[in-house]
Order: C-alpha cells, then sequence, then structure tokens
C-alpha cells in the first residue's frame, strides 16, 4: 500500500478542466519541494510532465500544472483533450527513498 | 538525444537466476544516478532503488531490500538489475529511468521503454 493517495479515478469533457490530488504526510510531500508528476499510456513507459512541484519540462504542454499546499500536492490539466486520456502517477522523495502515489485514471468523455 | 535501451521481455523458471540491462546513451552517463522501477500487472508503479553509477554508490528501497541488486559498468555506461533467484512474485514489466536529484531538485526524466519478466513454470 503506497504512502501517497491519490483518487482512483477522474473524469471530465474535451476542454473542461479536471485535478488529481496527492496526499502525503509531513515527511514526504509536505516537506519536500520534490514532487513530479508523470503520465502513463496502456503499454508505455511513464512520461515526466511535472516537477519539482510546478516546473514543466520542456516540451510539455502548458494545460499541465502543478501545485502544493500542506501535505496535499495537485495536478490540474486545463482544456482537456482525448490524449490526455492516461494513469497519472505522483512521486514525492523522502528521506533516501522515492514514493509513488497509486495512480489516477483519467477519463475523456 | 538521451535514451535508455532495456531488452523487450525475459522468460525464467522459478529458481533461475537473472539480470535485465539498461543502456544509456546521449548524455554523461555517470553525471546522472539510474533508478529501477517496479510495476506488477495491471498495477502501480513501484521504486525499487537507485545507483550512481560515478561511484556505484546504491540505496534500496526496503521492500526490495536483499531481493534484488542493482549495479552498473562504466566502461558500457549500462545499468543492471540482478536477481539470484526468481519467484513467480517478480513477474512485473520492469524501468529503469534517469534520476536527476540535486539539493533544490528530484525526478526522473528519461525512461527507457521496459523489460517485461515473466517467470513461469
Amino acid at each position: 500500500q503506497s504512502a501517497l493517495t491519490q483518487p482512483a479515478s477522474v473524469s471530465g469533457s474535451p476542454g473542461q478542466s479536471i485535478t488529481i490530488s496527492c496526499t502525503g504526510t509531513s515527511s514526504d510531500v509536505g516537506d519536500y519541494k520534490y514532487v513530479s508528476w508523470y503520465q502513463q499510456h496502456p503499454d508505455k513507459a511513464p512520461r515526466l510532465m511535472i516537477y519539482d512541484v510546478t516546473n514543466r519540462p520542456s516540451g510539455i504542454s502548458n494545460r499541465f500544472s502543478g501545485s502544493k499546499s500542506g501535505n496535499t500536492a495537485s495536478l490540474t490539466i486545463s482544456g482537456l483533450q482525448a490524449e490526455d486520456e492516461a494513469d497519472y502517477y505522483c512521486s514525492s522523495y523522502t528521506t533516501k527513498t522515492i514514493l509513488f502515489g497509486p495512480g489516477t485514471k483519467v477519463t475523456v468523455l | 538525444e538521451v535514451q535508455l535501451v532495456q531488452p523487450g521481455a525475459e522468460v525464467k523458471k522459478p529458481g533461475e537466476s537473472l539480470r535485465i540491462s539498461c543502456k544509456g546513451s546521449g548524455y554523461r552517463f555517470t553525471t546522472y544516478w539510474i533508478t529501477w522501477v517496479r510495476q506488477m500487472p495491471g498495477k502501480g508503479l513501484e521504486w525499487m532503488g537507485r545507483i550512481d553509477p560515478s561511484d556505484s554508490y546504491t540505496i534500496y528501497s526496503p521492500s526490495f531490500q536483499g531481493h534484488v541488486s542493482i549495479s552498473t559498468d562504466k566502461s558500457t555506461t549500462t545499468a543492471y538489475l540482478q536477481w539470484s533467484s526468481l519467484t513467480a512474485s517478480d513477474t512485473a514489466m520492469y524501468f529503469c529511468a534517469r534520476q536527476s536529484c540535486t539539493s533544490s531538485s528530484c525526478y526522473f526524466d528519461f525512461w527507457g521503454q521496459g523489460t517485461l519478466v515473466t517467470v513461469s513454470s
């Protein structure tokens, strides 16, 4: 069982915005700025979408944004598109180890 | 272009040993850590451990400590994940990833395509 919690699923219609939460503790999400988010399409490798809470790697659409408040980090996808349908995982650094959330399945209605 | 190349699949019997590889190219191999991630069928990502190729310093997740071994060969810019005795519960997809960590930043920016390990009698 993951030490980070995420909703199992989130859905939205094309063009809408959705937010995925990632809740940890004061020892991981709350204590470090090293929260990252990964997108995984079926049978594909994960892809970095957000790093260090709010930063987007080169090539990632600005429709993806990250934030954090206390022990909860969030990924927001605005202007939802069919290609955004995938699993999303948050990750947090904690002392000498890395935690992944259980993943959230995003469905575009 | 940064690439991490893994073999596509391995099929083994219980009790057999296995070493899977992850060859890095397109960057200075000793500058970034390599991490290994397990994904069991239909499940989420699990961090197994990471290695610093510059000095082979390795940290394992408590969940995998003692069950797997991570190593690198700087001369061939390749990282390895090894089992001495496989069980059916090791059946999973295994990803390697480049881990970029500094005092102010930490994330996995490039991933291999994964190696599907199947352990079956």
